[in-house]
């Protein structure tokens, strides 16, 4: 049981590049989140999917697309990177008897 | 707007005291609250939580307290061990259960042996 994966761990983009980050997970969660962490800003919502085929935007959703074709997998995209995309991005999936968030160990993003 | 606020960046303690870090939030429409530690290049791992039917949740050396009038709530470390040195984060959400997390800045606590 692997958990909440994250590929790259770590990626330098160009301006105007476009890239996908990957996240899966093992446990059959329907609900998986993207969220990004600034220096001072703590972790911010960005897309969030309830299940297969349905996605919903979170607080600062610009710049980023997602799908959500299978259980697993929640890719985020960034059709045209910015410098103000340069963050550490986290996925997550919510189960358990408590609603706990579990979280990958992130991608670090940095566009030049 | 930042809806839920942890006014201090660090906080340093030495082993064996207790530790306190607070979180304040604005929006009355919160009535679920977490605490998530995180160790530099690994993701947030959930810690604890409450419901805002309680004012006290305890398990083992950690213990979240919410004051919903004042909407603050803090979390206790007692005793600290220089293993709790992280970041801490406090989260919010509308409803129990929902993914939907609105986060604190996120507080270092350092343990000092």
């Amino acid at each position: 049981n692997a958990g909440v994966t994250q590929t790259p761990k770590f990626q330098v983009l160009k301006t105007g590049q476009s890239m996908t980050l990957q996240c899966a997970q093992d446990m059959n969660h329907e609900y998986m989140s993207w969220y990004r962490q600034d220096p001072g800003m703590g972790l911010r919502l960005i897309h969030y999917s309830v299940g297969a085929g349905i996605t919903d935007q979170g607080e600062v959703p610009n710049g980023y697309n997602v799908s959500r074709s299978t259980t697993e997998d929640f890719p985020l995209r960034l059709l045209s990177a910015a410098p103000s995309q340069t963050s550490v991005y986290f996925c997550a999936s919510l189960g358990g008897s408590g609603g706990t968030q579990y979280f990958g160990p992130g991608t670090r993003l940095l566009v030049l | 707007d930042q809806q839920v606020k942890q006014n201090s960046p660090s906080l340093s303690v030495q082993e064996g005291r207790i530790s306190i870090l607070n979180c304040d939030y604005t929006n009355s429409m919160f009535d679920y609250f977490l605490w998530y530690k995180k160790y530099p290049a690994e993701g947030p791992t959930f810690l604890i939580s409450i419901s805002s039917i309680k004012d006290k949740n305890e398990d083992g050396r950690f213990t979240v307290f919410l004051n919903k009038s004042a909407k603050h709530l803090s979390l206790h470390i007692v005793p600290s061990q220089p293993g709790d040195s992280a970041v801490y984060f406090c989260a919010a959400s509308a409803l129990a259960g929902s993914g939907k997390l609105i986060f604190g800045q996120g507080t270092t606590l350092q343990v000092k042996p």
